[in-house]
């Protein structure tokens, strides 16, 4: 693995299931983030995580859980997938124990919910 | 918490002339500021940054000014090229002690050639 990745690609969903969207990197970042992107409504932050074991809620968290067991892996769960939850999802992640740096952006999930 | 503006959200220029990207913040204590470039299918990528101890910063063809009395930052591309055209997106951080980032709506910027 090279820097971040997420996984699926893409996913078509039905209203009502389960849904984990997994994201993992490689730079031994403290700090990741999970942010849904919607046209004309930029990034917005879902959750975020700090560091392992730890976890905040971001902008738009309703819906939504994450979990931080370890340093690289960051994955983010519908409970009950609704169609308002059809977005592109990037997962980030930084190094932040000294300063606010660089976020790296994975490549995104598409996802669908019908 | 922070809310970040972003104008215009589309932008059309010629080649080879400037483009001018604006936001705004609405936290004082903001101190960092990047700037994302989207190309269409793609992760959004890191351009340029300032942070709040500066007041403009130059990378080559782009470069970005901050007025923090103001609150407010820009991002300006000189000698713009069809490579440039993209979704560019501007950020803040807040002061929770997380260092989020709050993003703008994003600016669509099409070079023509």
């Amino acid at each position: 693995i090279a820097g971040i990745t997420q996984a699926p690609t893409s996913q078509i969903l039905a209203a009502g299931r389960r849904m984990t969207l997994r994201c993992t990197q490689d730079m031994r970042h403290n700090a990741m983030y999970w942010y849904r992107q919607d046209l004309g409504l930029g990034l917005r932050l879902i959750h975020y995580s700090n560091t392992a074991g730890t976890t905040g809620k971001g902008e738009v968290p309703d819906g939504y859980s994450v979990s931080r067991a370890n340093t690289d892996d960051f994955p983010l769960t519908l409970a009950s997938a609704v169609p308002s939850q059809t977005s592109v999802y990037f997962c980030a992640s930084t190094s932040s124990r000294r300063e606010v740096n660089e976020q790296f952006f994975g490549p995104g999930t598409r996802l669908t919910v019908l | 918490g922070e809310n970040v503006e972003q104008h215009p959200s589309t932008l059309s220029v010629q080649e080879g002339d400037s483009a001018v990207i604006k936001c705004t913040y609405s936290d004082s204590a903001s101190n960092y500021f990047p700037w994302y470039k989207q190309e269409l299918g793609k992760r959004p990528q890191l351009i340029i940054d300032i942070r709040s101890n500066v007041g403009e910063k130059k990378d080559q063809r782009i470069a970005v000014t901050l007025n923090k009395t103001a609150k407010h930052f820009s991002l300006h591309i000189t000698e713009t090229q069809p490579e440039d055209s993209a979704v560019y997106f501007c950020a803040a951080t807040d002061q929770t002690g997380a260092n989020n980032l709050f993003f703008g709506t994003g600016t669509r910027l099409t070079v023509i050639p």
